[in-house]
């Protein structure tokens, strides 16, 4: 099995800072890397597949990049409604999720 | 427009039985495999069980497997996830989700409590 590590748990940002969120992954991956955004009572929000596409109505302060096994979520400018909760994905082989980073106002 | 909706959901007692059901809409569900993904309260996403699009292979998370059952009816453009022998560690909203693009339901919350 596929064992995903995110990385930090918890980010305190304030808006106009630039973030970045880390996801590692026990073996390589290839490109085969989401990420999603979440808020509380609602199902996530696919940003980024393939580890650097930007899916369909997605702004573009949030990026994304690496391949292999480490891969980084960029937002360039946090916006107020930045703030929620990130997780990776890969889909590789199956499904498997990193625990997720919470963005938390400074 | 992909559209995935779930139900199903409800309360349950510890060792009881539920099946959940995806009604799929927008693409061509014969085609793609399908995913069932689960959230805790408070928790992080737990992938649980996926299924081929014609229903030949189907995987399970250690964490469920020999209780539930993945399945499909693409003549009903329909995925289910039958759940049996239910603990309290089962409680959570239950997503499906479309292989390949990523695209998710909003999720039926499962309760399982005496």
């Amino acid at each position: 099995d596929i064992q995903m590590t995110q990385s930090p748990s918890t980010l305190s940002a304030s808006v106009g800072d630039r973030v970045t969120i880390t996801c590692r992954a026990s073996q390589s991956i290839s490109s085969w890397l989401a990420w999603y955004q979440q808020k509380p009572g609602k199902a996530p929000k696919l940003l980024i597949y393939k580890a650097s596409s930007l899916e369909s109505g997605v702004p573009s302060r949030f990026s994304g990049s690496g391949s292999g096994t480490e891969f980084t979520l960029t937002i360039s400018s946090l916006q107020p409604d930045d703030f929620a909760t990130y997780y990776c994905q890969q889909y590789n082989s199956l499904w498997t999720f990193g625990q997720g980073t919470k963005v938390e106002i400074k | 427009q992909v559209q995935l909706v779930e139900s199903g959901g409800g309360v349950v007692q510890p060792g009881g039985s539920l099946r959940l059901s995806c009604a799929a809409s927008g693409f061509t569900f014969s085609s793609y495999g399908m995913h069932w993904v689960r959230q805790a309260p408070g928790k992080g996403l737990e992938w649980v069980a996926f299924i081929r699009y014609d229903g030949s292979n189907k995987y399970y998370a250690d964490s469920v497997k020999g209780r539930f059952t993945i399945s499909r009816d693409n003549s009903k453009n329909t995925l289910y996830l039958q759940m049996n022998s239910l603990r309290a560690e089962d409680t959570a909203v239950y997503y499906c989700a479309k292989d390949i693009t990523l695209s998710w339901g909003q999720g039926t919350l499962v309760t399982v409590s005496s």
